[in-house]
């Protein structure tokens, strides 16, 4: 059992460069969610998704793009990179939602130039 | 918005030594969540906490839920060097049919040997 695999695991960008990064699990999870993790910050919330085809937005999610085709997948898209926008990357899926345990992948390390 | 609280942002401790993290939110909780990241690692769930007053025992760790479910805590008795890590809390908040989930922003733990 999987459960919630990211990739890649390191990214460097260039800034005004796109790209996206990948999220996906195999629990059959409704929820899932995108957080950065910033020095003394803690985890703040980017995206979410409470099924296929719902998506909506979290604290911080200007410069970022979600789409939740499947149940299975929830990437997150960088539109026009930012040295604003390196950080530490979790997906996370739970099953019924946030009043339930999440399960976080491994992490993209971004870093934008 | 809602704020969650979280003391200390750093704790060095003896090997042995008794430790406490301490989360405290602006809002009443509807659950309280606790989760531990090793360095280099990810989040990973550790417990819930759902009741006023709730108090929950994991071998070495007691979490407690407040009365007025507002604050809550974290204590490692005789602490070791596997303890290592930040611990977050994570504060549930619900209303008109939608949930939100703030994370503190942790409590690094170094451990002597």
């Amino acid at each position: 059992n999987a459960g919630v695999t990211q990739t890649p695991k390191f990214q460097v960008l260039k800034t005004g460069q796109s790209m996206t990064l990948q999220c996906a699990q195999d629990m059959n999870h409704e929820y899932m969610s995108w957080y950065r993790q910033d020095p003394g910050m803690g985890l703040r919330l980017i995206h979410y998704s409470v099924g296929a085809g719902i998506t909506d937005q979290g604290e911080v999610p200007n410069g970022y793009n979600v789409s939740r085709s499947t149940t299975e997948d929830f990437p997150l898209r960088l539109l026009s990179a930012a040295p604003s926008q390196t950080s530490v990357y979790f997906c996370a899926s739970s099953s019924r939602g946030r009043d339930s345990p999440l399960h976080f992948g491994n992490g993209t390390r971004l870093t934008v130039t | 918005g809602q704020q969650v609280m979280q003391i200390p942002q750093y704790q060095h401790v003896q090997e042995g030594e008794d430790f406490t993290t301490y989360c405290n939110s602006s809002t009443t909780l509807s659950n309280i969540q606790w989760y531990k990241q090793r360095p280099g690692g990810h989040p990973v769930f550790l417990i819930q906490l759902v009741k006023s007053g709730e108090v929950k025992k994991q071998k070495r760790l007691t979490f407690q839920f407040g009365e007025a479910k507002k604050n809550s805590s974290l204590h490692i008795t005789a602490t070791q060097t596997t303890d290592v890590g930040t611990y977050f809390c994570a504060g549930l908040t619900s209303g008109a049919g939608s949930y939100q989930l703030t994370f503190g922003k942790g409590t690094k733990l170094s451990v002597i040997p």
